[in-house]
C-alpha cells in the first residue's frame, strides 16, 4: 500500500514532442506528490508538484495531471529538448510525526533525441 | 535558499571497516533531516529521518545507524560495512512548514563497497 508504481522505465522522444510519465498510488493518505528530476551522478531536483485538491497544475513546459478517483497521476512534457534527457521519479507523501515521508516510483529514464 | 553540504561524493570502503557521512544545511534553521539511499538503476528508499536535535526516526532495519549532533548536522554511520550497504546515499532537507514542507536534496555519496 505504501507503493508508487511509476511508468514507463525509459521513454525516448523526438525533440520538440511531448513526453508523458505516469504514476499509480494506492494509499489514499498521500497527500502531496512531486516529480523530481535526476542527472547522472546528482541528487534529484524538485521539479513541480501537486496535492489532491486540484487536477491539473502547470510550470512553463511542465505539468502534472492528478486524477484522485483513479489514484493516478502524470508528468508532461512539453516541446521536450535534449536538456531535459534525465531520469525522472515521482514520489507521494504524507506527513508522520513532524516529517514528511517521500515514497518514490522506480524512475524514468528520458532520452529526448535532438 | 538552503544549501545542502553532502562529503564525499565517492567512497570505496572494504567489507567491515566503519562508515561516517555528514551532511551539513545552510540557510535554514530548524529543519527536518532525512537520508535516503539509491541502488543502481532504482528509486529512493527513506532511511533515517529527524524532527530535531537528538531525534531519530529509522524506516528500515538495517545495518546503519543516524545521528544528529546539531540543528543543520546529520550523520550517517555504520560500524561493519556489509556489501549491501553500497548504493548512492542522499542527505535531503525540509523547506516550509506543514502543508508546505519541500524537500530538497544533496548532491550525494556514492559508496562501494568491497
Amino acid at each position: 500500500q505504501q507503493q508508487v508504481k511509476q511508468s514507463p522505465q525509459s521513454l525516448i522522444v523526438q525533440k520538440g514532442g511531448i513526453s508523458i510519465i505516469n504514476c499509480a498510488y494506492e494509499n489514499t493518505a498521500f497527500d502531496y506528490f512531486p516529480w523530481y528530476q535526476q542527472f547522472p551522478g546528482k541528487g534529484p531536483a524538485l521539479l513541480i508538484a501537486i496535492r489532491p485538491d486540484v487536477s491539473e497544475k502547470k510550470e512553463g513546459r511542465f505539468t502534472i495531471s492528478f486524477n484522485k478517483s483513479a489514484k493516478q497521476f502524470s508528468l508532461h512534457i512539453m516541446d521536450s529538448q535534449p536538456g531535459d534527457s534525465a531520469t525522472y521519479f515521482c514520489a507521494a507523501s504524507h506527513r508522520f510525526q513532524g516529517a514528511q515521508k517521500l515514497v518514490f516510483g522506480q524512475g524514468t529514464r528520458l532520452t529526448i533525441n535532438p | 535558499s538552503q544549501t545542502i553540504h553532502q562529503w564525499p561524493a565517492t567512497l570505496v570502503q572494504p567489507v567491515g571497516s566503519p562508515l561516517s557521512l555528514e551532511c551539513t544545511v545552510e540557510g535554514t534553521s530548524n529543519p527536518n533531516l532525512y537520508w535516503y539511499r539509491q541502488a543502481a538503476g532504482r528509486g529512493l528508499q527513506l532511511l533515517f529521518y529527524s524532527v530535531g536535535i537528538g531525534q531519530i526516526s529509522s524506516e528500515v532495519p538495517q545495518n546503519l545507524s543516524a545521528s544528529r549532533p546539531q540543528d543543520r548536522q546529520f550523520i550517517l554511520s555504520s560500524k561493519k560495512l556489509l556489501l549491501s550497504d553500497s548504493g548512492f546515499y542522499l542527505c535531503a532537507s525540509s523547506s516550509g512548514q506543514g502543508t508546505e514542507e519541500k524537500l530538497f536534496f544533496g548532491s550525494g555519496t556514492q559508496l562501494s563497497v568491497l
